[in-house]
C-alpha cells in the first residue's frame, strides 16, 4: 500500500449541491494533487497544493477549489455540482524534491443525480 | 497546453508474447514520463518512469523508451502474464507542475 488515503469512498449528491472530498498524503509527502477520472478516461489534472497554496492548475472552473492543511492533508471542494461532475476523484501525494513521482489514493467515486 | 495521445486503446496478446503501448506528447518542456497500471476498481499504480535526459529504462519485464526529438515514448512488456491484464496510462509532466494523462490502453493477456 502507498499510504495515501481518501474519504469518503463513495458519495451521491444532487445537482446544485456542494461536496467536500478529503485526502491524507503518504508519510513524508508534502505535495498533493487532485485528479478527476471519468469512466473510461485517463485522470485529468485539477490542481496541486504545496505549502498550503495552489501550485499549478488544470483546465477546471473556479467552482473546483481546494485546501491544504499544515499536516499536508487536503480537501477538494466542488460547488454547484453538475451531472458531468460524476467521476472518480483521485488524489496523489509526492515529496517536494521529487514532486513528479506521485502515488495515488484509492479515490472517491462521486455520483451526481 | 500539453496533449498526450495514447495508442492503441485496446490490446490483446497471448500469454508469453510482448505488448507495446505508444504515447506522443506535444509540449517540448515536458520532462518526466511515468506509466501507471490501473486494475478494475483500483488506484493507478506507478510501474515505471523515465526522465527527459534518459533514452531507455528497464525494470525486469517492463521497459520504457523515450524519443525526445519525435516527442514519443513507449511501454514494452515482455513475457506477458495474465496478471498484466489492466488499463495502462502514460503521462507527461511539465515545468508548470501539471500532469497530462493519455486516454489509456486496456491490455488483455490471454492464457
Amino acid at each position: 500500500e502507498t499510504g495515501v488515503t481518501q474519504s469518503p469512498t463513495h458519495l451521491i449528491k444532487t445537482r446544485g449541491q456542494q461536496v467536500t472530498l478529503r485526502c491524507s498524503s503518504q508519510s513524508g509527502h508534502n505535495t498533493v494533487s487532485w485528479y478527476q477520472q471519468a469512466l473510461g478516461q485517463g485522470p485529468q489534472f485539477i490542481f496541486q497544493y504545496y505549502r498550503e497554496e495552489e501550485n499549478g492548475r488544470g483546465n477546471f472552473p473556479p467552482r473546483f477549489s481546494g485546501l491544504q492543511f499544515p499536516n499536508y492533508s487536503s480537501e477538494l471542494n466542488v460547488n454547484a455540482l453538475e451531472l458531468d461532475d460524476s467521476a472518480l476523484y483521485l488524489c496523489a501525494s509526492s515529496s517536494r524534491t521529487e514532486k513528479e513521482t506521485q502515488y495515488f489514493g484509492p479515490g472517491t467515486r462521486l455520483l451526481v443525480l | 497546453g500539453e496533449n498526450v495521445e495514447q495508442h492503441p486503446s485496446t490490446l490483446s496478446v497471448q500469454e508469453g508474447d510482448s505488448a507495446v503501448i505508444k504515447c506522443t506528447y506535444s509540449d517540448s518542456a515536458s520532462n518526466y514520463f511515468p506509466w501507471y497500471k490501473q486494475e478494475l476498481g483500483k488506484r493507478p499504480q506507478l510501474i515505471i518512469d523515465i526522465r527527459s535526459n534518459v533514452g531507455e529504462k528497464k525494470d525486469q519485464r517492463i521497459a520504457v523508451t523515450l524519443n525526445k526529438t519525435a516527442k514519443h515514448f513507449s511501454l514494452h512488456i515482455t513475457e506477458t502474464q495474465p496478471e498484466d491484464s489492466a488499463v495502462y496510462f502514460c503521462a507527461a509532466f511539465n515545468t508548470g507542475n501539471q500532469f497530462y494523462f493519455g486516454t489509456g490502453t486496456s491490455l488483455t493477456v490471454i492464457p
